[in-house]
């Protein structure tokens, strides 16, 4: 069964930097990856999907990078703001089935 | 872009009421998904849909049916609401490859 794995679970940074957030996976027969935000009570927001013949996929500040042979993406966050602040989950869809596979999330905290 | 609606933010229900949660997508997608959302869990799968009227169950089916009369609306009901129901309810829908959720109805039964 697929496992997905997020670190660190919180981080706290100052305003304006680079930040690397991590996700790992145990199957790598995997159909695609997704990376989403979430606020806090809010529903989940899908920032940047990667497909599994894809090495990555940018949007604005936000660079995703997959490497399905070893079971990893990151998603890079460049010159971070206070408006960055959420929980950022990663969704694996496998080969076979129609579900996704959830992390659990890394919460962000940017300070001004 | 593909909107998601879940029609309550907030609902307080008693301990064995029988509770709908409804989501409706407006672009046609044939998959639609419930999920819950506690701390220190995550999300788990409920139940999805893949066609009017199929349903398959997720990770965590019990206690919970559903129902897709329409392509555009899968309902989630709890039978006989129980406090360990109370939660974050999350419905997706999913059109190609991307994913897209609603913003969520969080549930407290008392």
């Amino acid at each position: 069964k697929q496992e997905v794995t997020q670190i660190p679970a919180a981080l706290s940074v100052p305003e304006g930097e680079n930040l690397v957030l991590n996700c790992s996976f145990t199957d790598s027969a995997i159909y695609n990856l997704q990376w989403f935000r979430q606020d806090p009570g809010k529903g989940l927001t899908s920032l940047l999907l990667i497909q599994s013949s894809q090495r990555e996929q940018t949007s604005g500040r936000l660079n995703a990078s997959l490497d399905k042979s070893s079971g990893r993406s990151t998603l890079y966050i460049a010159a971070s703001q206070p408006g960055d602040s959420a929980t950022y989950l990663c969704a694996v869809k496998d080969n076979a089935g129609n579900m996704l596979t959830f992390g659990g999330g890394t919460r962000l905290m940017v300070k001004p | 872009d593909v909107k998601v609606t879940q029609s309550s933010r907030y609902l307080v229900k008693r301990t064995g009421e029988k509770v709908f949660l409804e989501c409706v997508q407006d672009m046609d997608h044939e998959n639609m998904f419930w999920y819950r959302q506690d701390p220190g869990l995550g999300l788990r799968l409920i139940y999805f849909s893949y066609d009017v009227k199929m349903k398959e169950k997720g990770d965590i089916p019990e206690g919970y049916s559903v129902s897709r009369e329409k392509k555009e609306r899968f309902s989630l009901i709890l039978e006989s609401a129980s406090t360990n129901q109370t939660s974050m309810y999350l419905c997706a829908s999913r059109g190609g490859a991307r994913y897209t959720f609603g913003s969520g109805t969080r549930l407290t039964v008392v």
